[in-house]
């Protein structure tokens, strides 16, 4: 079964860091890519940033809000996509997935985690 | 503010088609896929529709979506009690070269 696992969610104050991690089961982790995605509460969906697959030497990319604060690497090793979170604002706070991109152009997110949820507090 | 504009809400009585609309710009639905994801209250949003107007596997035929230049829909026919969540429509945007999100429409099956 394809599987995603978020962990790492928790409080922190602003300012501070959070590492969030998700592993994958199920699938050839390293032949996708694998992105973030946040929902603040009672609000829509926002793309964070991706990490491609491993053809394209797990380059990354990010949001414009998130750039230069969080950092997205994998442990090819254990089949873990990390999140590195830094200088947190309030308006990071939300649940955080990981969503698997299938092989279509486009936002193709086949595979979703159950989301880890993560406050800022001021 | 999200990139794609949707209803912030929608309702029908069971049995019933509705249909959410998809808004976007040149940049992202005017020329590229759409994409549409169900989610249930209290969970992770799940595949609903990819490449416009296609359905996974396991997605009933009751689903369907459309796009036309730079807007899309998404159509729900013979209305259930369990179809009641929010949608979110997607894209990629060339502008800002990532996935956008509608702000999501929260169905209501009466």
């Amino acid at each position: 079964e394809v599987q995603l696992v978020e962990s790492g969610g928790g409080l922190v104050q602003r300012g501070g860091s959070l590492r969030l991690s998700c592993v994958g089961s199920g699938f050839t982790f390293s032949n996708h890519y694998i992105d973030w995605v946040r929902q603040a509460p009672g609000k829509g969906l926002e793309w964070v940033g991706r990490s491609r697959s491993k053809p394209q030497s797990y380059t990354t990319d990010y949001v414009a809000s998130v750039r230069g604060r969080f950092t997205i690497s994998r442990d090819e090793s254990t089949n873990t996509l990390y999140l590195q979170m830094d200088s947190l604002k309030t308006e990071d706070t939300g649940v955080y997935y990981c969503a698997r991109e299938g092989h279509n152009p486009g936002p193709d997110f086949d595979c979703w985690g159950q989301g880890t949820v993560v406050t800022v507090s001021s | 503010q999200s990139v794609l504009t949707q209803p912030p809400s929608a309702s029908g009585t069971p049995g019933q088609r509705v249909t959410i609309s998809c808004s976007g710009s040149s940049s992202n639905i005017g020329r590229d896929y759409v994409y549409w994801y169900q989610q249930l209250p209290g969970t992770a949003p799940k595949f609903l529709i990819y490449k416009n107007d296609l359905r996974p596997s396991g997605v009933p035929d009751r689903f369907s979506a459309s796009k036309s230049g730079t807007s899309a829909s998404l159509a729900i026919s013979g209305l259930r009690p369990e179809d009641e969540g929010s949608y979110h429509c997607a894209a990629w945007d060339h502008s800002l070269n990532g996935h956008v999100f509608g702000g999501g429409t929260k169905l209501t099956v009466l």
